[in-house]
This record gives C-alpha cells, sequence and structure tokens, in this order.
C-alpha cells in the first residue's frame, strides 16, 4: 500500500525555520517527480514545489522562491520542504503528493503550518 | 501562466441529480487536466486525469471531458458520498495550478 506521511509542522515564529519531512512506503519512491502543496485554512489547494527523480531538478511557485528548498533522500524514501524566512501567510496545510500522469495520484493526510508570534 | 477558473463557485443538488462543473484554461493546454475531490479535513483525491482517464477505483458515475480551453466534471448520479469541493489541474513544464474549487452541497 502506497503511504505518505507528512510531519514537522507547528507553530513557528515570523521569519522563524521550519524543516518538513515526508516518509514513502509502498512503492519505488526514487522513479517518481514529488511536489509539496499548501491549503490555508479555508482556502483552495496551492502548489509549493516540485523535484525529480534524482533531485536534479527543482521548481518553486513565485511566492516561496528563494525562502523555501525542496529536497530528496531516496535511500531513506524520504522528502523534505526546509521553509525559512516565514511569513503569515505560509500558515497552511502541507501536502506531500506523488507525481503521475500531469496529475498528483497519491497525497500524504498533510501536516500543519502556523506561522505566529 | 495558465489561470484556470471553475463555474460555479457552489452547487446546490439532490441526491440522484446529473452534475456538471466546468473548468477554464486563460489558454490552451490540450488534454493536461486533472480533477480531484476534496471531503472536509481530509487530503484530496484523484479522480480524472489527462481530461478524461478515470483514475483507477473511482466509481464510474464520475466523468471527464474537454480538451484545449474548456473542460467538464460530470457527475452522472449524485450520491451521498459525492458532497465534497471538487478542484481542477493544469500540469506544465514550468509550474502547477489549481483551479479555484467547486463545493458540491445539498
Amino acid at each position: 500500500e502506497v503511504q505518505l506521511v507528512e510531519s514537522g509542522g507547528g507553530l513557528v515564529q515570523p521569519g522563524g525555520s521550519l524543516r518538513l519531512s515526508c516518509a514513502a512506503s509502498g512503492f519505488t519512491f526514487s522513479s517518481h517527480w514529488m511536489h509539496w502543496v499548501r491549503q490555508a485554512p479555508g482556502k483552495g489547494l496551492v502548489w509549493v514545489s516540485r523535484i525529480d527523480h534524482d533531485g536534479g531538478s527543482r521548481t518553486y511557485a513565485d511566492s516561496v522562491e528563494g525562502r523555501f528548498t525542496i529536497s530528496r533522500d531516496n535511500a531513506k524514501n524520504v522528502l523534505y520542504l526546509e521553509m525559512n524566512s516565514v511569513r503569515a501567510d505560509d500558515t497552511s496545510v502541507y501536502y506531500c503528493t506523488r507525481g503521475g500522469d500531469g496529475s498528483f495520484d497519491q497525497w500524504g493526510q498533510g501536516t500543519l503550518v502556523t506561522v505566529s508570534s | 501562466d495558465v489561470q484556470l477558473t471553475q463555474s460555479p463557485s457552489t452547487l446546490s443538488a439532490s441526491l440522484g441529480d446529473r452534475v456538471t462543473i466546468t473548468c477554464r484554461a486563460s489558454q490552451t493546454i490540450a488534454n493536461s487536466l486533472a480533477w480531484y475531490q476534496q471531503k472536509s479535513g481530509k487530503a484530496p483525491k484523484l479522480l480524472i486525469y489527462k481530461a478524461s482517464t478515470l483514475e483507477s477505483g473511482v466509481p464510474s458515475r464520475f466523468g471527464g471531458s474537454g480538451s484545449g480551453t474548456q473542460f467538464t466534471l460530470t457527475i452522472s448520479s449524485l450520491q451521498p458520498d459525492d458532497f465534497a469541493t471538487y478542484y481542477c489541474q493544469h500540469y506544465s513544464t514550468y509550474t502547477v495550478t489549481f483551479g479555484p474549487g467547486t463545493k458540491v452541497e445539498i
């Protein structure tokens, strides 16, 4: 069974840092592009970042470019999102998702990040 | 960047109704469109990809159509489990875009 389990969310002060993790199992992690998608409370889905199979290609939404860094460890089957200089509008549930054929075919349960002083 | 709009934003329907949700792209995107269902407090679930291909395990009452700039998600006979918010999504070489969502309620 495919599983994506996010962790690392919590309360962080504006300007602070946080690292999210996503543990993958039940599939060949190194064969898939992986993404982070977020959802602010009561709002819609927003794509954040993606990384290719071996980490050689990474893309970010304009809103997080230069502040967030996506990475992966294929030996440990883990996806990461390093969040720096966080702002109040980064408050969201962050989902780890598996890239499929132009879509996201598996999702984690999400981890909540709250940016507040 | 491609922008996606959805209509309606909210849809009131009854059990057994045929429901249609429209997604429009700001420029032609061929068939590079997916649809998701999200229930409150849960992660989204992929329903349709490549505009019309049903994801494995998704009930056949869900259908997708369209190409270019206009796409539709159809639920042929609304069931109790279908009351949720539905999102369209486009994936390109450079970015990913979601529509704003359509809430299907009683």
